[in-house]
Formats: structure tokens, C-alpha cells, sequence
């Protein structure tokens, strides 16, 4: 069990569909993150946010929009997607948003666009 | 920029001892971490080196050598359920974000 916790763990949508992501932890951490994993490659960062500010969006399409409307949830609102956005999205959080903080993941949510 | 090196896959023997090696080239250096990734589930944190030198904690340990840019985590007393992927990663230039390798699958057989 993960101290991080992500609904929904499996997503399928259409490419028209609006859906919503969500993440929560209750460790106290002010830094949490949004990653992109597609089969067999590593985490590839999407956002941080540090305490409850955007601080790094790593060039997202804007079809991606993250919400974090407190310390403890992240939200990844999903509008429009493309078969190429199908992937894990895993959330993680650290206590403090900096390089040599590790970091916990959620399980994360599998996401298929059809 | 980081480039970051790890094998892509290794197999070894339940109960034996394999070391997976790491490499990296980034303009500052902010520590190292290990992950262990099983298949669908989410990375979970192994260790952080940011001295030189071996930290062992139970079956597993990881070294770091800064002046020659290297890690590498051992994995002692195999078992089964060690198979899984490793991801070394490093923070990048700015120290903003972690940058991931490509991660290392490990087999382990009977």
C-alpha cells in the first residue's frame, strides 16, 4: 500500500470525453507532482506544485490542466486527449519541492484513450 | 543537460548477488536515487547517495562515486519477487526535478 493514493486506478475515455484525476496525500508534504509513464520508459515529469503554486510545467499540451486545491490533493483535469496520451499518470509528493527530496508515488491511474 | 546509463535488462539466479551500474553526466550533482518499479505498480524510493562511498541497507546497497560520475545498486540474496525494474535517477541542471534513466529490468529465476 502506497501512501499516496490516486482514483482512478484504470480510465478509458474518448478523445471528446472531459475526465478528472485525482491524487491525495496526508504526509504533511508541500510538494507534489504529476508523471507520464508510458510502457517500458521511465517517469517523464508533467508539473510540481510547492505549497499549493504551480512551479514546473514541463510544456504541457494544454489539453492537460492541473488543479491543486490544497496541500493534500492534486487534480489532473483531462479535455480532449489523443491515442497518444494513453499512459500511466503517476502522482507523487515529497516534503519539500527540491532535487534531493525523494519522492513517493501513488500506483497511479491507467489511463486509455480510444 | 543529464544522460543517464543503465543497462536496459539483467537476469540472474534467486539467491545470488547482481549489481546494476549506473552512469551519469550532468554540470552539478545534487545526490542519486534508486527506485525499484515493479511491473504496473508505482516507483517506490530505495536510497540517495550524495557522499562518496557504500550505503548498505539490508539486502540492497548502493554506491556512489561522484569524481567518475558512477552508481550502482546491489542486490544481495535474490529472490523472486526482486524482479522488477530500477530507475537511477538524478536531479537536473537547475536542481528543480528529478531526471529518470531509462531504468534497468531485472529478471530474477529459479
Amino acid at each position: 500500500d502506497t501512501e499516496v493514493t490516486q482514483t482512478p486506478k484504470h480510465l478509458v475515455m474518448g478523445m471528446t470525453n472531459k475526465k478528472s484525476l485525482k491524487c491525495e496525500q496526508h504526509m504533511g508534504h508541500r510538494a507534489m507532482y504529476w508523471y507520464k509513464q508510458k510502457a517500458k520508459k521511465p517517469p517523464e515529469l508533467m508539473f510540481v506544485y510547492s505549497y499549493e503554486k504551480l512551479s514546473i510545467n514541463e510544456s504541457v499540451p494544454s489539453r492537460f490542466s492541473p488543479e491543486c486545491p490544497n496541500s493534500s490533493l492534486l487534480n489532473l483535469h483531462l479535455h480532449a486527449l489523443q491515442p497518444e496520451d494513453s499512459a500511466l499518470y503517476l502522482c507523487a509528493s515529497s516534503q519539500e519541492a527540491g532535487s534531493y527530496q525523494p519522492q513517493h508515488f501513488g500506483d497511479g491511474t491507467r489511463l486509455s484513450i480510444l | 543537460g543529464q544522460n543517464i546509463d543503465q543497462p536496459t535488462e539483467m537476469t540472474a539466479t534467486e539467491g545470488a548477488i547482481v549489481q546494476i551500474n549506473c552512469t551519469y553526466q550532468t554540470s552539478g550533482f545534487n545526490g542519486l536515487f534508486w527506485y525499484q518499479q515493479h511491473a504496473g505498480e508505482a516507483p517506490t524510493f530505495l536510497s540517495y547517495n550524495v557522499l562518496d562511498g557504500l550505503e548498505e541497507k539490508g539486502r540492497f546497497s548502493s554506491f556512489l562515486s561522484r569524481s567518475k560520475g558512477y552508481s550502482y545498486l546491489l542486490l544481495k540474496e535474490l529472490q523472486m519477487k526482486d524482479s522488477a525494474s530500477y530507475l537511477c535517477a538524478v536531479p537536473n541542471t537547475g536542481f528543480q526535478k528529478l531526471v529518470f534513466g531509462t531504468g534497468t529490468r531485472l529478471l530474477v529465476s529459479p
